[in-house]
């Protein structure tokens, strides 16, 4: 079936390090790719997202690029704030559902 | 969160006792889905409803059940809770199809229920 692998964390980084999350999907057809925030005591926030090969979708200086050769949907930051520390989730949504499967999230811990 | 309220946000209970959640919310959204988050699991889709008393079961059901009266309300239903039910539990809306390509979801704040 669709499923969405994540890297384990926690991730732990120092203030304007660089940022990889990664995460790999195995899903039939063409999905949608979803990367959603949670912070502290929330609820999920969409981060970003891409809808085919190749796209890239970026929010808040994160970035994803959709790589249907390799069936990847890393997540990367240039320079990571303290303000960034949450759990991230991949997620991937396949044509013919209503369902997002989400991975098992990544905690990440940024020090200032 | 958006136009959606969950309710109670805190529960504790004992083993065997009905538990219900409430979702609310104000975007008039079609679709409405329950989830649960626990650890090393991410979060997994309990059931989902596309319309008023529309709904179907996600990939861990077993042991709730859903209903959907009013567009607004999506009430998730423990007949009789057991401990392998604590969790947090989070509702999302979200007002297009899946195949539209512009599917997003947007999550309450969630609802952490411990049973004991």
């Amino acid at each position: 079936g669709d499923s969405v692998t994540q890297m384990e964390g926690p991730v732990t980084l120092s203030e304007e390090a660089f940022l990889t999350i990664n995460c790999t999907y195995t899903a039939t057809g063409y999905p949608s790719l979803f990367w959603y925030v949670q912070y502290p005591g929330e609820g999920l926030q969409l981060l970003l997202k891409a809808t085919k090969a190749d796209d890239k979708g970026s929010n808040k200086g994160f970035e994803a690029t959709y790589r249907k050769e390799t069936t990847s949907f890393h997540l990367e930051k240039g320079s990571v704030q303290v303000s960034d520390s949450a759990v991230y989730f991949c997620a991937l949504l396949t044509y013919n559902t209503d369902k997002l499967i989400f991975g098992t999230g990544t905690r990440l811990q940024v020090f200032p | 969160d958006a136009g959606i309220t969950q309710s109670p946000r805190h529960k504790v209970t004992e083993t065997g006792t009905p538990v219900t959640l409430r979702c609310h919310q104000t975007e008039n959204h079609r679709y409405m889905y329950w989830y649960r988050q626990d650890p090393g699991h991410g979060l997994r889709l309990i059931h989902y409803s596309y319309g008023v008393k529309d709904t179907d079961k996600g990939e861990v059901s077993d042991g709730y059940s859903v209903s959907r009266s009013k567009t607004e309300d999506f009430l998730l239903t423990l007949e009789s809770a057991t401990s392998s039910q604590t969790s947090v539990y989070f509702c999302a809306i979200s007002e297009s199809q899946a195949f539209s390509g512009a599917n997003v979801l947007t999550f309450g704040a969630g609802s952490r229920l411990t049973v004991l």
